[in-house]
């Protein structure tokens, strides 16, 4: 079962922040929080992790409340090829706990 | 780097033929996986090889079967293909020395009739 539960859709303006939400209330102290994102069919494609403490790359920021339990992913400035299904997946990073479920995630469309 | 390759793109299939789809990753991963995804559905996993030598079940894998042939290279065989195994096979691997960020292949579209 999927341990992560996310809004099935959401828009955003081009240029604007896109701010996805993820709940894992179960989390445990010893799994990530995982973010990844699908473009139209192809190939799954990672974009951040984190355990406790907010994250940031190149392609985006993770904020992680201070008990665990949800999550915010943040594009800070959306472009049109940011459309894609995003998802949210949380997981151990030792042994069988490596495998990642994958729930439905969040499909957002950029809008221009 | 070519990453990880999959073959064929697209296949066609008639209920009871047999076909292996073949995954090869340039990464120098140790570990690799097959998953598949349904039409508006996440992705579920079929098999995994958490190294060379040895392979897992996930979640479905009745109908299927894998090799992991050699570091490099992960197959995964329909012997009798039925309409439920219509579906998206997409490939992946990870290093073991990392966080396990997983690299995806382009996928296999499979249709059985």
């Amino acid at each position: 079962d999927a341990k992560t539960t996310q809004p099935t859709s959401m828009d955003c303006a081009e240029g604007r922040a896109a701010n996805l939400p993820c709940n894992h209330s179960t989390i445990s102290g010893n799994e990530y929080v995982y973010w990844y994102r699908q473009i139209h069919s192809q190939g799954p494609q990672y974009i951040i992790h984190g355990l406790k403490n907010n994250e940031t790359n190149e392609m985006a920021s993770l904020i992680i409340t201070e008990d665990r339990k949800s999550s915010t992913l943040i594009l800070p400035h959306a472009t049109l090829r940011d459309t894609a299904v995003y998802y949210c997946i949380v997981r151990g990073n030792a042994g069988n706990n490596r495998k990642l479920i994958w729930g439905l995630g969040t499909s957002l469309a950029v809008n221009p | 780097n070519a990453g990880v390759t999959q073959t064929p793109k697209f296949q066609v299939l008639k209920t009871g033929q047999s076909m292996t789809l073949q995954c090869a990753q340039d990464m120098n991963h140790n570990s690799m996986y097959w998953y598949r995804q349904d039409p508006g559905m996440g992705l579920r996993l079929i098999y995994y090889s958490a190294s060379e030598g040895t392979t897992d079940k996930g979640e479905v894998p009745n109908g299927y079967n894998v090799s992991r042939l050699n570091k490099r290279e992960f197959s995964l065989r329909l012997e009798s293909a039925a309409p439920s195994q219509t579906s998206v096979y997409f490939c992946a691997s990870t290093s073991a020395g990392s966080y396990n960020e997983q690299f995806f292949g382009p996928g296999t579209r499979l249709t059985v009739l």
